[in-house]
């Protein structure tokens, strides 16, 4: 059936450590990443991107690194707070979801 | 004050029925999503569509049919045809599929079947 699927894996940190939230994409030729945050009950919203012609970019409190030679992206986030809490997602073109990790802060 | 408007917010449908879902956009976007999301899960492409008049499948497109005929809106028909309907649905926007730009979505309509 359509509902048929893997439930996301969930991180679980404690209030003030960083988190790092992993993705792996499916496409070489892929050359721009967005990370996604969704809050439950809502749509995903725009946290940072990266362009394939770089390794690294940061914004504030978050850091994406990105690998291309393991088709791998990483997600960052310094000194995680509870309003961190939500479902991550990592787009290819921005629009090819791959899977998420839903991150859980405890205070 | 632009941005994407799904309705309604939730959505009751008896086994048996079609129903739309609306989306409406005004940031004079090109291209238009319908994702699905099933609890605790992740975001499935139902269809596309790039340009006026124009729409493509996506990964799971049974059941489903949309239409594209202002640029403005995207409307999602779920049909009968659909065996397991019951979902969160998520409409996006963006510049372009091939733009490299961020999508822009809607807060998400709940379908439930009763």
């Amino acid at each position: 059936g359509e509902s048929v699927g893997l439930h996301l894996p969930t991180l679980s940190v404690q209030e003030g450590d960083n988190s790092i939230i992993n993705c792996a994409y499916s496409n070489s030729a892929s050359d721009y990443f967005i990370w996604y945050k969704q809050e439950s009950g809502k749509g995903p919203q725009f946290i940072i991107d990266i362009r394939s012609n770089m390794d690294k970019r940061q914004g504030q409190r978050v850091t994406v690194l990105l690998n291309k030679t393991v088709k791998h992206l990483s997600l960052q986030i310094a000194a995680t707070q509870p309003g961190d809490s939500a479902v991550y997602f990592c787009a290819e073109n921005g629009v090819t979801f791959g899977g998420g990790t839903r991150l859980m802060v405890k205070p | 004050d632009g941005g994407i408007t799904q309705s309604p917010k939730y959505l009751f449908r008896k086994e048996g029925q079609n129903v739309t879902l609306s989306c409406e956009q005004n940031l004079n976007h090109d291209a238009m999503y319908w994702y699905r999301q099933d609890p605790g899960q992740g975001l499935r492409l139902i269809y596309y569509s790039q340009i006026v008049n124009d729409f493509q499948k996506g990964d799971i497109a049974e059941g489903y049919s949309v239409s594209r005929e202002k640029k403005e809106s995207f409307p999602l028909t779920v049909t009968s045809a659909q065996k397991n309907p019951t979902a969160f649905y998520l409409c996006a926007s963006n510049l372009g599929q091939l733009m490299n730009t961020e999508a822009f979505f809607g807060q998400g309509t709940r379908l439930t079947v009763v």
